[in-house]
């Protein structure tokens, strides 16, 4: 099947350093990668949606300006969680949809964000 | 809107007994309907998806579920647990529409405990 590979999968930073997750579709091309962000024992909540060549598109109550989303190619898109704030530690994972094949989402191994 | 609610945020079982997670939706019109397992600090493995035709799915690992429209439900079965199943399981929807996104509304998420 194809793959997703989050980059790091875990990362300890201070408060008010920026940190950046990569995430990478290795086999295929993705037009629209979607970032979700997961609480300890929690559900997935979506927060943006990444779209190749343009501006991402944020759900209500994300932040953009502290949530920066740039997908550059069909194969990478990076959230960069800027002013880390301990609040921000979270678990963090990327989805991606193959623009050549059926419509099915597939997801990163995720990235555990940890700001002291 | 849509939403997906999860009965039971713990369900615990015996190993070789059924294995039976709920999952209710609300949609205006029938959605696409997925089944995810999490194991700890990973990301989501698809189960098994229902989109159109046979409202029975079967998944890997053993694992199927039902859709019944009447009940609005997306029932997960595994006959005989293992304790390798122990895990995470979670139960999305997203609209039938490609041009919504693929957005995925995920429920509340179920954990299974596997007793030896």
């Amino acid at each position: 099947g194809a793959v997703v590979s989050q980059h790091p999968s875990w990362v300890i930073c201070k408060s008010g350093t920026s940190v950046k997750i990569e995430c990478r579709s290795l086999d295929f091309q993705a037009t629209t990668m979607f970032w979700y962000r997961q609480f300890p024992k929690q559900s997935l909540m979506l927060m943006a949606t990444s779209n190749e060549g343009s501006k991402a598109t944020y759900e209500q109550g994300v932040e953009k300006d502290k949530f920066l989303i740039n997908h550059a190619s069909l194969t990478l898109s990076t959230l960069t969680v800027t002013s880390a704030h301990p609040e921000d530690s979270s678990f963090y994972i990327c989805s991606a949809r193959d623009r050549g094949g059926s419509w099915e989402l597939f997801f990163g191994e995720g990235s555990r964000l940890t700001v002291l | 809107a849509q939403s997906v609610t999860q009965l039971g945020s713990h369900v615990s079982v015996s190993e070789g007994a059924l294995v039976l997670l709920r999952c209710n939706y609300s949609s205006s019109v029938p959605p696409y309907l997925f089944w995810y397992v999490q194991y700890p600090n990973q990301g989501l493995q698809l189960l098994l998806k229902y989109t159109t035709g046979a409202t029975l799915v079967k998944g890997i690992n053993g694992f199927e579920a039902e859709f019944k429209k009447s009940e609005t439900s997306f029932h997960l079965t595994k006959p005989s647990a293992h304790m390798s199943d122990a895990a995470e399981y979670f139960c999305a929807v997203s609209p039938r529409m490609i041009a919504a996104g693929n957005k995925l509304t995920f429920g509340g998420g179920t954990r299974v405990l596997v007793k030896p």
